[in-house]
């Protein structure tokens, strides 16, 4: 099975502030990585897929770049709307799996 | 609007069974692949489940397989998910989700606790 690391396991940051969050694959998965936002008690939200497509709705202030196994999702001028819990999602093959969390706090 | 519903939910003991419903609305449903993904208390997201468009191919992970089954009624535009010989690891929100890969609509989630 396909192992998804993600980094941090949480997080602090300040309001304008930049972040990311990564997600290392244990093997090739390509481009098939969606991240999505997960706020307390809701269903989760996808806000990027194929690693670098910004889903419909989601802010340009998100973006997901991508460096050989290592997946990152950046957020720029955090706002408090930002805060939640984001989790990658690698869809390459079955079983589908996902990273365990970065929980993003503001400050 | 993109609605889909889940139910079904509750208290059940170990090695009983229990079975999910997803309505969906909103969309051709017969066109979309389906999934049920889970997330127990206080942890990550696990993938349960997918079916194909006509439900003639189901995925599973090794952690249900042989337990659960995921199933669809397109005339009904409805999702399904038998589960069987459950476990109190299985204690989870189940949220039925639109597509094979990516996600993008999901359910509310219905929760799910097997305890004696």
């Amino acid at each position: 099975d396909i192992q998804m690391t993600q980094s941090p396991s949480s997080m602090s940051a300040s309001l304008g502030d930049t972040v990311t969050i990564n997600c290392l694959a244990s093997q090739d998965i390509g481009n098939y990585l969606s991240w999505y936002q997960q706020k307390p008690g809701k269903s989760p939200k996808l806000m990027i897929y194929g690693a670098t497509n910004l889903e419909d709705g989601v802010p340009s202030r998100f973006s997901g770049s991508r460096s050989g196994s290592d997946y990152s999702l950046t957020i720029n001028s955090l706002g408090y709307d930002d805060e939640g819990i984001y989790h990658c999602h690698q869809y390459y093959e079955y079983p589908l799996t996902f990273g365990s969390g970065t929980k993003l706090e503001i400050k | 609007e993109v609605q889909l519903v889940e139910s079904g939910g509750g208290l059940v003991q170990p090695g009983r069974s229990l079975k999910l419903s997803c309505a969906a609305s909103g969309f051709t449903f017969s066109n979309y692949y389906m999934a049920w993904v889970r997330q127990a208390p206080k942890k990550g997201l696990e993938w349960v489940a997918t079916i194909s468009t006509s439900g003639s191919r189901t995925y599973y992970p090794d952690s249900v397989k042989g337990r659960f089954t995921i199933s669809r009624d397109n005339a009904k535009s409805s999702l399904y998910l038998q589960m069987n010989s459950l476990k109190s690891e299985d204690t989870a929100t189940y949220y039925c989700a639109r597509g094979g890969q990516r996600f993008a609509y999901w359910g509310q989630g219905t929760l799910v606790t097997v305890s004696s």
